[in-house]
């Protein structure tokens, strides 16, 4: 069972078009976070989220926790052929503080 | 992401040898992480430590695979008896405490022959 569910799995689209992924739980999670992550990196983190609500902005991406604290969405405006990467959500679940990764969205931004 | 190391970046071992992976965390970071990944695929989670304890290792299989954080030097994870299922990217992470965000190193590409 899957903990953090990301979609969709794939995503290709035209360099300037918008787009959202989604990551979605029946958990709640204190925090969210997203990583992106290039062909043979490491996940680099882009955001938290903590409060449930919250919105926030880093330039074109924009990050939303839902009120309930289940669920987060990515927004990216006018992607770039510089944004393809691998999008991970991952939350702190458990007692013990275990960082869990949602399985992720492939982007592919094409010039 | 620098700033937490991995070594070597890549390693190829033969079937039934043993693989040792190092992860220097932050300075300052006594919590580290390590995830497994296939191609395609996301983070799986597979042990936690903090200096000298293993706080879960839930994910991690039962046999072949340890894993030590010292008090002094990398954290170590090991696989004994490689088989080629093992072939894949391990990365580790670490964060200064618990339920922290975490930073992560480039990984270690390991290849079973």
């Amino acid at each position: 069972t899957q903990l953090l569910e990301q979609s969709p799995q794939f995503l290709s689209i035209q360099e300037g078009e918008n787009l959202t992924v989604y990551c979605n739980s029946s958990s709640v999670f204190s925090s969210l976070q997203w990583y992106r992550q290039e062909p043979g990196e490491g996940p680099v983190l882009l955001v938290t989220v903590v409060t449930g609500g919250e919105v926030k902005k880093l330039k074109r991406l924009t990050f939303q926790f839902g009120d309930a604290r289940k669920d987060s969405s990515l927004h990216i405006t006018a992607a770039q052929p510089g944004d393809t990467g691998l999008y991970l959500c991952a939350g702190v679940w458990g007692s013990q503080g275990n960082l869990i990764f949602g399985k992720g969205t492939k982007l592919s931004v094409k010039p | 992401n620098a700033g937490v190391m991995q070594n070597p970046r890549h390693l190829v071992r033969r079937r039934g040898q043993e693989a040792r992976l190092r992860c220097s965390p932050m300075k300052g970071h006594s919590h580290v992480y390590w995830y497994r990944q296939l191609p395609e695929e996301g983070l799986k989670f597979m042990v936690y430590l903090q200096k000298e304890n293993i706080i879960d290792e839930s994910g991690m299989p039962k046999e072949r695979f340890s894993a030590e954080f010292p008090k002094e030097g990398p954290s170590i994870l090991r696989i004994q008896q490689v088989v080629r299922g093992d072939s894949a990217a391990y990365f580790c992470a670490s964060s200064p405490h618990k339920n922290t965000e975490a930073f992560f190193g480039q990984g270690t590409r390991l290849t079973v022959v």
